[in-house]
């Protein structure tokens, strides 16, 4: 069974600082890796999804990484916004399950 | 598109009750499945379906029962509820691809069992 872990469980930044949030995960034969947000009472909104023949995504002030054989992914958020203030997950999937980590509570300070 | 819908928002069942929960979805995805949130513990999948007439278990079915007639409806039934099963309920979908099935979300029912 694919073990997913997200360390830290909470961080908080100053307005305009840039962060990288951790994934990491056991089963190095995962298929894809895929970053959400959610906010406070609210659904999961897709991030970026990087396939295992790839090595990172960007989108906008998002870029995210995979390292299979360190069973590493990373989220690296450039010059944070309050408005980035959100949990974020991370879910790989080996076959047909999706298996997610706990999940990591940014605070962005303004 | 409404992409992945999911009723009802909310709902409070006494122990014994059963209720289903209902997701759609209009993208033409393959699969669908079903998480569990809880404090502490992230998001565990249910149960999941890969297409019309197939389903399997995940992590945490017990409990639950699914069904899928159609591509785009996927319903959970709750048999006999438990407290056990207060809990966020998500529904996802996805394509099937190997190698790109990026996943959309529900906006999820928060379930209490009294």
């Amino acid at each position: 069974k694919q073990e997913v872990t997200q360390i830290p469980a909470a961080l908080s930044v100053p307005e305009g600082e840039n962060l990288v949030l951790n994934c990491s995960f056991t089963d190095s034969a995962i298929y894809n890796l895929q970053w959400f947000r959610q906010d406070p009472g609210k659904g999961l909104t897709s991030l970026l999804l990087i396939q295992s023949s790839q090595r990172e995504q960007t989108s906008g002030r998002l870029n995210a990484s995979l390292d299979k054989s360190s069973g590493r992914s990373t989220l690296y958020i450039a010059a944070s916004q309050p408005g980035d203030s959100a949990t974020y997950l991370c879910a790989g999937n080996t076959g047909n399950q999706f298996y997610f980590g706990t999940g990591t509570s940014l605070t962005v300070i303004p | 598109n409404a992409g992945v819908t999911q009723t009802p928002k909310f709902q409070v069942l006494k122990t014994g009750q059963s209720m289903t929960l209902q997701c759609a979805q209009d993208m033409n995805h393959e699969y669908m499945s079903w998480y569990r949130q809880d404090p502490g513990m992230g998001l565990r999948l249910i149960h999941y379906s890969v297409g019309a007439g197939i389903t399997d278990q995940g992590e945490v079915p017990n409990g639950y029962n699914v069904s899928r007639s159609t591509t785009e409806d996927f319903p959970l039934r709750l048999l006999s509820a438990a407290p056990s099963q207060t809990s966020v309920y998500f529904c996802a979908s996805s394509r099937l691809a190997r190698f790109y099935n990026e996943q959309f979300f529900g906006p999820g029912t928060r379930l209490t069992v009294l």
